[in-house]
Formats: structure tokens, sequence, C-alpha cells
């Protein structure tokens, strides 16, 4: 019962690199984001997608881009990598409709050096 | 747009003691409410939520909350922690219309011995 699994789970990168975060749900949820937790700041929300092909952004949507190809995968990239970025990285899914549970991924802690 | 307050960002309380974790919101629309809880190095998970019915809602591992919509708050309640339930907890709203769902700083609990 593997729900949201998000590679990798640490990574160091150099400024001005990128990369990208996978994140792939086995629960046939529509809806997939991405969230960063920065300490004392809770979840900021990156981007979320509705389903296949439709993706849009959350609260903090610059240095960051995803796609959504399929219901199962969305991917999270960083291009130019900044020290502002080093953050925690959560990839999450829900069911479609209000109210429902949010499962999350166990997080990607990235550092930009 | 909604927004949520956690009032506390630590509360140490000891084993056997009871704790309450303050939330409030704020919203223009009718809301869901939810509490979720974060573990050391992993991702989050829900510990309840409010959709509508009885404003008590009770959840996983003793935890209960109330909803109250005249002081637009819901706080969490147990009332006999374990050295277990040390962890972050996440108070969380969302818009019965929609899918974003926006949550607060954190609450960092410390259960000591």
């Amino acid at each position: 019962n593997a729900g949201v699994t998000q590679t990798p789970k640490f990574r160091i990168l150099k400024i001005g690199q990128s990369m990208t975060l996978q994140c792939a749900q086995d629960m046939n949820h529509n809806y997939m984001y991405w969230y960063r937790q920065d300490p004392g700041m809770g979840l900021k929300l990156i981007y979320y997608s509705v389903g296949a092909g439709i993706t849009d952004k959350g609260e903090v949507p610059n240095g960051y881009n995803v796609s959504r190809s399929t219901t199962e995968d969305f991917p999270l990239r960083l291009e130019l990598a900044a020290p502002s970025q080093t953050s925690v990285y959560f990839c999450a899914s829900s069911p479609m409709g209000s109210g429902n549970t949010i499962y999350f991924g166990e997080g990607s802690w990235l550092t930009v050096v | 747009a909604q927004s949520v307050t956690q009032l506390d960002s630590q509360v140490p309380v000891f084993e056997e003691a009871p704790v309450e974790l303050r939330c409030n919101y704020s919203s223009s629309v009718s809301v869901y409410l939810f509490w979720y809880v974060q573990y050391p190095n992993q991702g989050l998970q829900l510990l309840l939520k409010y959709l509508s019915g009885s404003t008590l809602v009770k959840g996983i591992n003793g935890f209960e909350a109330e909803f109250n919509k005249s002081q637009t708050s819901f706080h969490l309640r147990k009332p006999s922690v374990h050295i277990s339930d040390t962890a972050e907890y996440f108070c969380a709203v969302s818009d019965t219309g929609g899918f974003k769902t926006i949550f607060g700083a954190g609450t960092r609990l410390f259960v000591k011995a």
C-alpha cells in the first residue's frame, strides 16, 4: 500500500543547478499538490493539479514548474536553484471534491548551497 | 479567501496532563476544518475533520476538536497525553465549494515525562 511516493528523500544542490522532484500516487486521486514547509511557516502551496493535463499556481510558484501527464505522476522542477529554495517539499494527493482528506508523501529535504 | 491562525507555536506539557491546541480561522464562506499531525521526519496525516453535523469531532489517538462558528475556532483537545503524542499539529481550512486547503503555521507539542 504505497500511497504517495516521493524521490529523492535528500538532495544537496548548488546555486544555479536544476533538478526534478518526483511524485507518484497509486490511489487514483484526481487532485495532486506540491507544498513546501519552512520552520514556523506551516505549509505553503506551490502548485496543484485537478487532473491530468491541468495544473495551476498556488501561493508560492516562483522558481518552480510542474507537469501532469498522467493521473499518477506529478513532478516538480526547480530551475536555477537559489538558497531561498532550501526547504522540505511535500507531495500530496486527494480524491475529487472538497472536504476530502489529503494524503502526504514523506517529504524531500532539499538544501541549496 | 481563508486564513488560519494557530495561537501557540509551542506547547510543553507533562505526560498524562490535558492539552488544548488553539486554532482560529477566518472565512467569508462555509468551511471544512481539519487537524493534521506530523511526527518527526514524516509527512502529515489526518487526525480529524469537521464537515457538518455535530460540532464535537472525535479523531484518532484520543484527540477531539470542537467547531465553534461564533468564535470561528476549532480547538484540538486531549484529556491525557502520552510521550508518543510529541509531534507538530496543523490546523487547516478549505471552503466547501473548492479544493484548496490552507494550513496554519503549526503547533509543536512537547510531552515531557
